[in-house]
């Protein structure tokens, strides 16, 4: 079955930047749009980018997204504390005929 | 603010169906696309399906013969009916807000907390 791979984890200092990558194949992110989630523990995932690169109303600009190839990557830049959470990739699988989400990948910010 | 919140049972027994209902709060279930999304202890994110305002579904084809989606626009509510549960169907359940296209992107924008459901006897 394809599935999107996430790093489990990374780690950066407050301030500085991360990247968190999202790999899948032609049938989803090379064909698709891609979105990403933030998730803390006991709260509602929230929305932080979606069709590759736009962020909803209220998401700062500290959030980036990009796509290529069968690649996606979510960018957070001036860490803060409060940026610990696990975040998700998620998109349309045209063989599937499903939405995929990534294994999720958990933000520590030392 | 949109707001959802998931209601249901905590404790199904294998083989009965989980019943969860979702009731969106400050806008209109109109025109907009209405998921469920579940996460299995220690698993990753699954995609259950969709239904919109005008009861038009699309269910994620591994559950599709478990799964009935409704809509009641009168109570601003959706629910979900999973039947034939076995302990695989213990998860985290979440509904979901997409947008006015589902195919615009398939993106969930609202999400609610969450509602740990475990299959046991």
């Amino acid at each position: 079955q394809s599935v999107l791979t996430q790093p489990p984890s990374v780690s950066a200092a407050p301030g500085q930047m991360v990247t968190i990558s999202c790999s899948g194949s032609s049938s989803n992110i090379g064909g698709n749009f891609v979105s990403w989630y933030q998730h803390l523990p006991g709260a509602a995932p929230k929305l932080l980018i979606y069709e590759h690169d736009r962020r909803p109303s209220g998401i700062p600009d500290r959030f980036s997204g990009s796509k290529s190839g069968t690649s996606a990557t979510l960018g957070i830049t001036g860490l803060q504390t409060g940026d610990e959470a696990d975040y998700y990739c998620g998109t349309w699988d045209s063989s599937l005929s499903v939405v995929v989400f990534g294994g999720g990948t958990k933000l520590t910010v030392l | 603010q949109v707001q959802l919140q998931e209601s249901g049972p905590g404790l199904v027994k294998p083989s009965e169906t989980l019943s969860l209902t979702c009731t969106v709060s400050g806008g209109s279930i109109s025109s907009y696309y209405w998921m469920w999304v579940r996460q299995p202890p220690g698993k990753r994110l699954e995609w259950i399906g969709y239904i919109n305002d005008s009861g038009n579904t699309n269910y994620n084809p591994s559950l599709k013969s478990q799964i009935t989606m409704s809509v009641d626009t009168s109570k601003n509510q959706f629910s979900l009916r999973l039947n034939s549960v076995t302990a695989a169907d213990t998860a985290v359940y979440y509904c979901a807000r997409g947008g006015r296209d589902f195919w615009s992107g398939y993106y969930m924008k609202y999400w609610g907390q969450g509602i740990l459901v475990t299959v046991s006897s």
